[in-house]
């Protein structure tokens, strides 16, 4: 069985600041994949990044980066440079990775991120 | 190229009525998967396709089917419907990519909000 956690209800940030978003994970899976989805107010789910369990870099995509610490069983997401466009609601997500399984997706139950002008 | 598209995307249903949420996706993805998401929570699986043919449970299956007759198509029927399946239904599809990075990232579609009453 696969559990997410995200501790932080709600967060707020300054424009044009850093902001730190957290996420443990639990899994008994030897290799898993770890995302993280950006949902805004208009309802949709859209995909930030991803962490493979056997990378040994961590991931960056543009303002976001994937702070990966397989020791902890955490996979923070770093914004940086918040704009006001960030506000959404952020996901944490996992899945099992192995050929041709299921791709279920676990996942948190979400930070509210809000960008103060 | 649409990615995955999804219809409707309101619907109001009153209780044992019966509908199909349509799902579509012209990436050529073998996995394809529907989610509900209730209030403040993250997304549940119901049931999920890894090709043509082959379908499974996931974590909520019950008062739902699928099928997946085709690569591009997976529609979602409910059969009886219930006050408690009122919720925003997403579907999602990814590649079965194995260990290539980031190659199973799952997509997600609009959504449909379904009311029961």
């Amino acid at each position: 069985a696969q559990k997410i956690t995200q501790t932080q209800p709600g967060m707020f940030v300054q424009e044009k600041e850093a902001v730190t978003l957290d996420c443990t994970y639990d899994t008994s899976d030897p290799s898993y994949g770890l995302f993280w989805y950006k949902q805004p107010s208009s309802g949709e789910m859209i995909f930030l990044i991803y962490q493979g369990s056997y990378d040994q870099q961590n991931a960056t995509e543009g303002r976001y980066s994937l702070n990966f610490q397989k020791a902890r069983k955490s996979a923070n997401l770093v914004i940086s440079a918040s704009q006001l466009g960030d506000s959404a609601m952020y996901f944490c997500a996992m899945s099992p990775i192995s050929s041709g399984s299921a791709r279920q997706l676990t996942f948190g139950s979400g930070t509210q991120l809000t960008v103060l002008p | 190229n649409a990615g995955v598209t999804q219809t409707p995307k309101f619907q109001v249903l009153k209780t044992g009525q019966s509908m199909t949420l349509q799902c579509a996706q012209d990436m050529n993805h073998e996995y394809m998967s529907w989610y509900r998401q209730d209030p403040g929570m993250g997304l549940r699986l119901i049931h999920y396709s890894v090709g043509a043919g082959i379908t499974d449970q996931g974590e909520v299956p019950n008062g739902y089917n699928v099928s997946r007759s085709t690569t591009e198509d997976f529609p979602l029927r409910l059969l009886s419907a219930a006050p408690s399946q009122t919720s925003v239904y997403f579907c999602a599809s990814s590649r079965l990519g194995g260990r290539a990075l980031g190659a199973d990232t799952q997509y997600f579609g609009p959504g449909t909000r379904l009311t029961v009453l």
